[in-house]
């Protein structure tokens, strides 16, 4: 069954430097994908990054990139330059991609504090 | 152009009362999800649907039905409300399963069952 785990429940960073947020996933299949939101405190969900299993490079979206290692399933969220704004809750997720089944799961999320 | 809209934003229940959540999307998604967020578990989903007029169980299903009569709408209902369902329940919808379709999410609802 899919499995996503997040280890850290929070993180204190200074501002301006590199943070990495841990996601290991548990999938059987061949064919699936790695998502990662922010959650604000105002509560919208903000799609971040997608990494999908047979992508060969990295996902990177401006100051986010996905440091994807297949064979430790492991995807990591790397941001670069923190700011203050970065300051949320981040929730990584998997999705099996089976066809007429597919479903996206969520870990139970990291909560990044950014300090001045 | 909405996207994801959920009715309502808020509710309070009394235990045992039932009610429907309403999600509706204008993007014409085929698949569309019911999660519930708790502090500390982060997002778990309850139902989900491939298409008009399927749906599918997800991790937590108990305590909860749902339908999807119509593309654009998934509705989430509580026959018999409980506590253990005080939650912030969120919708979401993605054009079609497959590689690479980001989950567009609704605003959120927050349910208190006394």
């Amino acid at each position: 069954a899919q499995k996503i785990t997040q280890t850290q429940p929070g993180m204190f960073v200074q501002e301006k430097e590199a943070v990495t947020l841990d996601c290991t996933y548990d999938t059987s299949d061949q064919s699936y994908g790695l998502f990662w939101y922010k959650q604000p405190s105002s509560g919208e969900m903000i799609f971040l990054i997608y990494q999908g299993s047979y992508d060969e490079q990295n996902a990177t979206e401006g100051r986010y990139s996905l440091n994807f290692q297949k064979a430790r399933k492991s995807a990591n969220l790397v941001i670069s330059a923190s700011q203050l704004g970065d300051s949320a809750m981040y929730f990584c997720a998997s999705g099996e991609f089976r066809g007429r089944d597919d479903k996206i799961i969520f870990g139970k999320g990291t909560r990044l504090h950014i300090l001045p | 152009n909405a996207g994801v809209t959920q009715t309502p934003k808020f509710r309070v229940l009394k235990t045992g009362q039932s009610m429907t959540l309403l999600c509706a999307q204008d993007m014409n998604h085929e698949y569309m999800y019911w999660y519930r967020q708790d502090p500390g578990m982060g997002l778990r989903l309850i139902h989900y649907s491939v298409g008009e007029g399927t749906t599918a169980k997800g991790e937590v299903p108990d305590g909860y039905n749902v339908s999807r009569l119509k593309k654009q709408n998934f509705l989430l209902g509580l026959e018999s409300a409980a506590p253990s369902q005080t939650s912030v329940y969120f919708c979401a919808s993605t054009p079609q399963g497959g590689l690479g379709y980001e989950q567009y999410f609704g605003p959120g609802t927050r349910l208190t069952v006394t």
